[in-house]
């Protein structure tokens, strides 16, 4: 199956910096990427999402870029602020793979005031 | 409309008792998921049904049993408890077959935290 393999684990950035997550995937016929925030005690809820007919999708602060060839697939964070400190968990999933999401271990970002 | 709503959202089993985790979301969607989370491992899938009548094992399955009682409605079974099941239970839904065209958001219940002695 699909291995999801994301880092880094922890993040620390100041405020107005900027965040970078990275996740590769193991299998090439992957062609959907979405990306979770779950904030402490809350469930995992979706941010943005990638498909593989696209290199770079952007939403206001947040862009994810995917490079095919690599296999790996990036989420950006601009402007950083306090309310973005959450764990990020990106995925990968295939058409006619039963449905399976594969998530990645999760980047704990902490956003410093 | 309510989404995703699983029960009970706590917990607490001695180890070799059973308990059912109770999932129902209200969205029409067919497809529903349960994962576990457990620190530095992610999400992890244990058993999924792509539609009403169908339910296959994903990653980590073993100790679990699960049962589509209808579309709005998908269980999890721990027949006998082990402590290694101690974890944070998330249901999830999506509307179609994950990579067929329209939109593949997962939406997550709650969770059910599990503590097993």
């Amino acid at each position: 199956g699909e291995n999801v393999e994301q880092h880094p684990s922890t993040l620390s950035v100041q405020e107005g910096d900027s965040a970078v997550i990275k996740c590769t995937y193991s299998d090439s016929a992957s062609n959907y990427f979405p990306w979770y925030k779950q904030e402490l005690g809350k469930r995992p809820q979706l941010i943005i999402d990638i498909r593989s007919n696209v290199g770079e999708k952007k939403d206001q602060r947040i862009a994810v870029t995917l490079n095919k060839t690599a296999k790996h697939f990036s989420l950006h964070i601009t402007e950083t602020q306090p309310e973005d400190s959450a764990v990020y968990f990106c995925a990968a999933t295939r058409k006619n793979t039963g449905n399976q999401f594969y998530f990645g271990t999760g980047t704990s970002l902490t956003v410093i005031p | 409309n309510a989404g995703v709503t699983q029960t009970p959202k706590f917990q607490v089993l001695k180890t070799g008792q059973s308990m059912t985790l109770q999932c129902a979301q209200d969205m029409n969607h067919n497809s529903m998921y349960w994962y576990r989370q457990d620190p530095g491992m992610g999400l992890r899938l244990i058993y999924y049904s792509a539609s009403e009548g169908t339910t296959d094992k994903g990653e980590v399955p073993n100790g679990y049993n699960v049962s589509r009682l209808n579309k709005r409605e998908f269980s999890l079974r721990l027949e006998s408890a082990a402590p290694s099941q101690t974890s944070v239970y998330f249901c999830a839904s999506i509307p179609r077959l994950a990579g067929v065209g329209g939109a593949n958001v997962l939406t997550f219940g709650a969770g059910s935290r599990l503590t097993v002695l």
